[in-house]
């Protein structure tokens, strides 16, 4: 069974950092892209970003450029989303989800992680 | 980029059908044929419902199709059943800058 598994509820003051993080089982890990999603409070589905887990080469939402930066570690199957100074309007839940296939205009999000509920307040 | 536009909400009646539209642009939905539909239940992770504009995954139930004219693709659930009562958000590749766009997203109420 295909499943991505990400860490768990942070609460965070403005200006920290924070690693989040998306771990693939069930399948060839590297086989599939995984783009991260975010969902702010009430809010519909915004697409961030995503990194081919082979070679770690990203591309990011031009809605979203500079503010955070997403990596892999296909050593251990996980996808991670980090930022190093947060703001309060980072404040939202964040999903993982893998790409159906490799070709970038066909793609599809078959899978997805359970979220990351993330607050940035002082 | 802009979000693709979505009614905010749709209802109908058990058994009925409704139908949710999602329009973009000819450099989104009208300009490729990879529309996909996602159910997302409060609290829960989006599901795929639809890829390719039109064709289902395993296990998705077929009263739910979809299609596509232009710079409009719908999600159509036929024989509204109470479990189909949830958001759905439609999307669509936009080209190798944007990527892809989520639709602002619709609530589906059974009544």
């Amino acid at each position: 069974e295909v499943q991505l598994v990400q860490s768990g509820t942070e609460v965070k003051k403005p200006g920290e950092s924070l690693t989040i993080s998306c771990k693939g089982s069930g399948y060839s890990f590297t086989s599939y892209w995984i783009s991260w999603v975010r969902q702010m409070p009430g809010k519909g589905l915004e697409w961030m970003g995503r990194i081919d887990p082979t070679d770690s080469y990203t591309n990011y939402s031009p809605s979203f450029q500079g503010h955070f930066t997403i990596s892999a570690d296909k050593s251990v199957s996980t996808a991670y989303l980090l930022w190093s100074s947060l703001k309060a309007s980072d404040t939202a839940m964040y999903y993982c989800a893998r790409h159906s296939t490799p070709i970038a205009a066909a793609v599809s999000f078959d899978s997805w992680g359970q979220g990351t509920l993330l607050t940035v307040s002082s | 980029q802009s979000a693709l536009t979505q009614p905010r909400s749709v209802s109908g009646s058990p058994g009925q059908s409704v139908t949710i539209s999602c329009t973009g642009t000819s450099s989104d939905v009208g300009g490729y044929n990879y529309v996909s539909w996602y159910q997302q239940h409060p609290g829960k992770a989006p599901k795929l419902m639809i890829y390719d504009v039109s064709k289902r995954p395993s296990g998705v139930p077929d009263r739910f199709s979809g299609s596509k004219s232009g710079n409009t693709a719908s999600l159509t659930i036929s024989g509204l059943q109470a479990e189909d009562e949830s958001d759905y958000y439609c999307c669509s590749y936009a080209g190798s800058y944007t990527y892809y766009v989520f639709g602002t997203g619709t609530k589906v109420t059974v009544l």
